[in-house]
């Protein structure tokens, strides 16, 4: 039963343009949202997050939206670099839980020089 | 600051055997959380721990068990392992009232 669902396995996208990776939950007690970034051989490491109470939380070039009628939520890189190349997973994690996160099984994002 | 410190690196065990990973927090963060992340999946919650005691518990057998030290490093323990046991294995820390987690950079277990 997958709480998260990151449905896209992998992303190439050119540099200079967008990135755009996708997220969808099923579980309506997740009030906070956060993305990682993972490089081979290291830890996940913390990117950007967005709480329930908000749309939209940006930080320099990544964005993170979230649609909660549709429980949807989107990370934006503006403008792509090579060095964003990475595997990207998105987590939630539910009201009241001994805060521990609840992972997609990621998007592995290339961008192409 | 250090990081999250995770040891060892790399493991390799057989079958039945039983092993214990170690972690170290960032100075300051109080709480310690373990996942285990398999080839083409993403982490899974094994425990989560704060002051000593365990806060949250995966789904994962009772050949799992970890522990908190007073100094908040923590150690992951699995008995009798298995081949699906096969896996990198992620320490997490945080505040108590952050919800940011900072990830180790893990320790590859391999059972053959």
């Amino acid at each position: 039963d997958q709480q998260v669902k990151q449905n896209s396995p992998s992303l190439s996208v050119q540099e200079g343009r967008i990135s755009i990776l996708n997220c969808d939950y099923t579980n309506s007690m997740f009030d906070y949202f956060l993305w990682y970034k993972k490089y081979p051989a290291e830890g996940p490491t913390f990117l950007i997050s967005i709480s329930s109470i908000k749309d939209k939380n940006e930080d320099g070039r990544f964005t993170v939206f979230l649609n909660k009628s549709a429980k949807h939520l989107s990370l934006h890189i503006v403008p792509s670099q090579p060095g964003d190349s990475a595997v990207y997973f998105c987590a939630a994690r539910a009201s009241g839980s001994a805060r521990q996160l609840t992972f997609g099984s990621g998007t592995q994002l290339t961008v192409l020089p | 600051d250090a990081g999250v410190t995770q040891s060892p690196t790399h493991l390799i065990k057989t079958r039945g055997q039983q092993v214990t990973l170690r972690c170290s927090p960032i100075s300051g963060h109080k709480s310690v959380s373990w996942y285990q992340q398999v080839l083409g999946q993403g982490p899974q919650f094994i425990f989560q721990y704060y002051e000593k005691e365990e806060r949250g518990r995966g789904n994962f057998p009772d050949r799992f068990s970890a522990r908190q030290f007073p100094n908040y490093s923590s150690e992951l323990n699995v008995n009798a392992l298995l081949l699906g046991d096969s896996a990198l294995y992620l320490c997490a820390a945080r505040q108590l009232m952050n919800t940011e987690a900072f990830f180790g950079q893990g320790t590859r277990l391999t059972v053959v």
